[in-house]
C-alpha cells in the first residue's frame, strides 16, 4: 500500500526550462513533506521540505506546492540546469512522529542541454 | 569526514550467508536511521536509533534483520540467513537531534545474494 506516490517514473526537460515533479499522498496523518535529490552511486540529499501549515515554500530555484485538499504536492524547478539530473524523492512525516519518513519511488529527471 | 560513511559499497553473497553492513554517522549525530530501498521501489525505514533511547524497530522486515549502535556512533545491520529477496541499496543516515527531519544520507551498501 503506497502512501506516497510519484506516478511519473521519468520526467525530461530542455534546459532553462521549468521542471514540475508531482507527488499524491493518501495519509491524511501527514503533516510535513520533503523532497530529496539523488545521483547515481550517492546517498539522497535534502532539497527542501513544507509543512502542511503552509502551501508554498521557496528556496531560490526550487519551490513546493502543497494541495492539502487534493492530498497533492509539486516541486517546481526554475530554470532546470543539466546538473538537476537526478532521481527526485518524495517524502512524508506522519503527526507526531518527528523522524519516521515514507518515501515515493522517485522519478528521474533529466534535463537536456 | 564531514559525510555519512558506509561500508562496503558493493556486497555480493551466496543465499544462507549472513552479512554485516557498518555506518558512521556524522560526528555529533545521535539520530541514526537505516533504510533499504529494493530495485524500483521507494526507501523503505528499517531502524531508528535516538541517544541511549530503546531503537524504534518497527521496519525490520523479519527476525533475520538486527542492528546495533555501539557507543552512540557506529552502527551494524546484520542480516541472517540471506535470501535473494534482501538483495537492495541498504542506505544508512544520521541527523542532529534538533532536525530529525533533515537526514544526511550515506552513499549505501548495495547487497546482492545470489
Amino acid at each position: 500500500d503506497q502512501q506516497v506516490k510519484q506516478n511519473s517514473p521519468s520526467l525530461s526537460v530542455q534546459e532553462g526550462r521549468i521542471s514540475i515533479l508531482n507527488c499524491d499522498y493518501t495519509n491524511s496523518m501527514f503533516d510535513y513533506f520533503l523532497w530529496y535529490k539523488k545521483y547515481p552511486a550517492e546517498g539522497p540529499t535534502f532539497l527542501i521540505s513544507i509543512s502542511s501549515i503552509k502551501d508554498k515554500n521557496e528556496d531560490g530555484r526550487f519551490t513546493v506546492f502543497l494541495n492539502k485538499s487534493a492530498k497533492h504536492l509539486s516541486l517546481h524547478i526554475v530554470p532546470s540546469q543539466p546538473g538537476d539530473s537526478a532521481v527526485y524523492f518524495c517524502a512524508a512525516r506522519i503527526r507526531g512522529s518527528n523522524y519516521k519518513l515514507t518515501f515515493g519511488k522517485g522519478t528521474l529527471l533529466t534535463v537536456n542541454p | 569526514g564531514a559525510g555519512v560513511s558506509q561500508s562496503p559499497s558493493n556486497k555480493v553473497t551466496e543465499k544462507g550467508k549472513d552479512v554485516e553492513l557498518r555506518c558512521d554517522p556524522i560526528s555529533g549525530h545521535t539520530a541514526l536511521y537505516w533504510y533499504r530501498q529494493s530495485l524500483g521501489q521507494g526507501l523503505e525505514f528499517l531502524i531508528y536509533f535516538q541517544g541511549n533511547s530503546a531503537p524504534d524497530k518497527s521496519g525490520l522486515p523479519s527476525d533475520r534483520f538486527s542492528a546495533e549502535r555501539t557507543g552512540g556512533s557506529v552502527s551494524t545491520l546484520t542480516i541472517q540467513r540471506t535470501q535473494q529477496e534482501d538483495s537492495a541499496v541498504y542506505l544508512c543516515a544520521s541527523s542532529s537531534p534538533a532536525r530529525t527531519d533533515t537526514q544526511y544520507f550515506g552513499p549505501g551498501t548495495r547487497l546482492t545474494v545470489l
